[in-house]
């Protein structure tokens, strides 16, 4: 059974780069059929897509958090990575991983299987 | 970007009732080359990540109890909960991937009457 689990310091100050983890178990990372992406949530608010990677390394990425989000893979630990430098208190959110089930090119794709999510906030 | 409103944000149904959350894209999901809409629906119950209920807007993902049911097309969607359940107390998300960047709905609050 797939599990993600994801990974990272919980709480930050202004202006740092949040980097989180994703460590895939039960499956491969490397399946053509899915891409592998990123989810947040401010607490009490709906879910903000920010984007999805490849196992080749192709990434896709909402306009809105662009400038500042890099994801990356490792496909020999079986994870990916989220950074997203400069943040604020805006940042403050949980954040998901997820697998995508590849429903075409350039990124896009249905969400089937989730981490339990993991808490960031930004306080000075 | 394609923008998602959900309708109503709060819903509260009697147990064994019917509910029905509505779902309205900003332009069409539907892609006619294949004739799919690229349009999901998710369940998030407190505490927990969102759980996948519906894709292609009517395609019941595995596990998912029949009574859960999604239609439409084009711009506007529907999901019903034939026989409400305990259980079913939630939020529930619309999500569109026919264009970068996927977006959400804002969420519907289903509750018990």
């Amino acid at each position: 059974q797939l599990q993600l689990r994801e990974s990272g310091p919980g709480l930050m100050k202004p202006s740092e780069t949040l980097s989180l983890t994703c460590t895939v178990s039960g499956g491969s990372i490397s399946s053509s059929s899915y891409y592998w992406g990123w989810i947040r949530q401010p607490p009490g608010k709906g879910l903000e897509w920010i984007g999805t990677i490849d196992y080749s390394g192709n990434t896709n990425y909402t306009s809105s958090l662009k400038s500042r989000v890099i994801i990356s893979v490792d496909t020999s630990k079986n994870q990916f990575s989220l950074e997203v430098s400069s943040v604020t208190a805006a940042d403050t959110a949980v954040y998901y991983c997820a697998r995508h089930f590849k429903t075409g090119n350039h990124g896009r794709g249905y969400c089937d299987s989730w981490g339990q999510g993991t808490l960031v906030t930004v306080s000075s | 970007d394609i923008v998602m409103t959900q309708s109503p944000d709060s819903l509260a149904v009697s147990l064994g009732e019917r509910a029905t959350i509505n779902c309205k894209s900003s332009q069409s999901v539907l892609y006619s080359p294949n004739n799919r809409n690229y349009l999901a629906w998710y369940q998030q119950k407190p505490g927990q990540p969102p759980k996948l209920l519906i894709y292609w807007a009517s395609t019941r993902e595995s596990g998912v109890p029949d009574r859960f049911s999604g239609r439409g097309s084009g711009r506007d969607f529907t999901l019903t909960i034939s026989s409400l359940q305990a259980e079913d107390v939630a939020v529930y998300y619309c999500q569109q991937y026919y264009s970068s960047p996927q977006t959400f709905g804002q969420g519907t609050k289903l509750e018990i009457k």
